[in-house]
């Protein structure tokens, strides 16, 4: 079993939707969860990052953690063509190793 | 800012060719990370190292090798290339005590 499962899609979307992301993870001892972006031919960047289970927004981003069902969701408000990118969650225990999702494509159509 | 400095971008090998990919950051970051992304698999932890003289396998360390002498550099060896080793390389750093990873641009290597 993979320590971090998330749906591949490809997503599209027009400009303006609300834009959900999710991944289930295996290992209940992950303790930090994190959302990453990543535009074509580059590397990823840190987009969301939280400790405990709820809610964290930073702007039209909305990062959501349920540890009891062990499932992390990143909600995009506002879609805009600039947010077309794939997403990459990601979760560890300890500092030393980091789980990564497989990614989800996302594009924002004008 | 320099960041995380990945040389070279693209580079194409011959099956058992080795070459050495580079890595070099200038945040003063203890922890550094090689990762390799193959399309829809995600990142996969190659090696990692968390100050200088020390280094652990990941999940793939097979056909690879590091070394970590300075702060700065980290470099990852392929011996004896295999097409199995064809994807794109990502190096990454960060500080202590936090969960941010900063991450290079990546190589693209091709082994056929």
């Amino acid at each position: 079993q993979k320590e971090v499962e998330q749906d591949p899609g490809p997503l599209s979307v027009p400009e303006g939707a609300i834009v959900s992301l999710n991944c289930t993870y295996s290992n209940s001892a992950f303790q930090y969860f994190m959302w990453y972006r990543q535009y074509s031919r580059k590397g990823p960047e840190l987009l969301m990052y939280t400790y405990s289970s709820g809610n964290k927004e930073d702007g039209r981003f909305t990062a959501q953690v349920d540890k009891s069902s062990k499932y992390i969701s990143l909600f995009i408000r506002d879609s805009q063509p600039s947010d077309s990118a794939t997403y990459l969650c990601a979760t560890n225990y300890n500092f030393n190793k980091f789980y990564f999702g497989s990614g989800t494509k996302l594009n924002v159509k004008p | 800012n320099a960041g995380v400095t990945q040389t070279p971008k693209f580079r194409i090998l011959k099956i058992g060719q080795s070459m050495t990919l580079q890595c070099t950051q200038d945040m003063n970051h203890n922890y550094m990370y090689w990762y390799r992304q193959d399309p829809g698999m995600g990142l996969k932890l190659i090696y990692y190292s968390v100050g200088a003289g020390i280094t652990d396998k990941g999940e793939v360390p097979n056909g690879y090798n590091v070394s970590r002498s300075t702060t700065e550099d980290f470099p990852l060896r392929l011996e004896l290339a295999a097409p199995s080793q064809t994807s794109v390389y990502f190096c990454a750093s960060r500080q202590g005590g936090t969960g941010e990873l900063f991450f290079g641009e990546g190589s693209r290597l091709t082994v056929l």
